[in-house]
């Protein structure tokens, strides 16, 4: 019944370091999402992706890159990694018409 | 630009209480979806409704129950006789017509005490 599945439930990484986050749904949903949720501030939009190989900044983009190569992948690239980038990471993918979003468990990141 | 607000940051309440938590939103959208989501403590996001922009017809599912009013561009969520099960964290959350957008409200942290 796994519908979005992130590749890690927790990292730590240092700082400058390259750092993937993967997430595969298996809903053939066009439609993905990455978040990063922090205290108080809720879940915030970095990057969205429509279709294989398109892509959207979000609300806070910068530091961040995404890749969509495959329909069902949708990965989330920090390319140096920073401390202020520490936090939950979410992806999401909704269905046509405004159905429901599925998420991830969730990649708990800390950044030493 | 979207916008969802969710003025209460937190709420405690005091079992079988009811308790609603507001939500209002912003968009320019003819069409639009909104969503509640519960984060428990646990940390995954379960999904717990859907309305769209042309139906403000009210829901109740059990002890939950939904008032959409697009006049004041709120859709508020009233648990009835809580209990402490329901303590989480609840996000509202809105979606354009083409879904290629969803934006969530900051989140009110409920506590049901015993």
């Amino acid at each position: 019944d796994v519908k979005v599945t992130q590749s890690s439930r927790y990292l730590v990484k240092r700082t400058g370091e390259k750092v993937f986050l993967e997430c595969v749904q298996d809903m053939d949903h066009e439609n993905m999402f990455w978040y990063r949720q922090d205290p108080g501030l809720g879940l915030r939009l970095i990057y969205f992706s429509y279709d294989v190989k398109m892509k959207e900044k979000g609300d806070i983009p910068e530091g961040y890159s995404v890749s969509r190569e495959k329909k069902e992948r949708f990965s989330l690239i920090l390319e140096s990694a920073s401390t202020n980038q520490t936090s939950m990471y979410l992806c999401a993918s909704p269905g046509q018409g405004g159905t429901e979003a599925f998420f991830g468990q969730g990649t708990r990141l800390t950044v030493v | 630009a979207q916008k969802v607000t969710q003025a209460q940051t937190e709420i405690s309440v005091v079992e079988k209480e009811d308790v609603t938590l507001d939500c209002v939103y912003e968009t320019r959208d003819t069409t639009y979806y909104l969503f509640w989501y519960k984060q428990p403590p646990s940390g995954e996001l379960v999904f717990l409704i859907r309305r769209n922009s042309f139906d403000e017809q009210n829901e109740i599912s059990g002890r939950y129950s939904w008032n959409f009013q697009k006049s004041t561009s709120s859709f508020n969520f009233t648990i009835t006789a809580s209990q402490v099960v329901d303590s989480a964290v609840y996000f509202c959350a809105l979606a354009p017509g083409s879904a290629r957008q969803l934006t969530f409200g900051s989140g009110t942290q409920l506590t049901v005490l015993p």
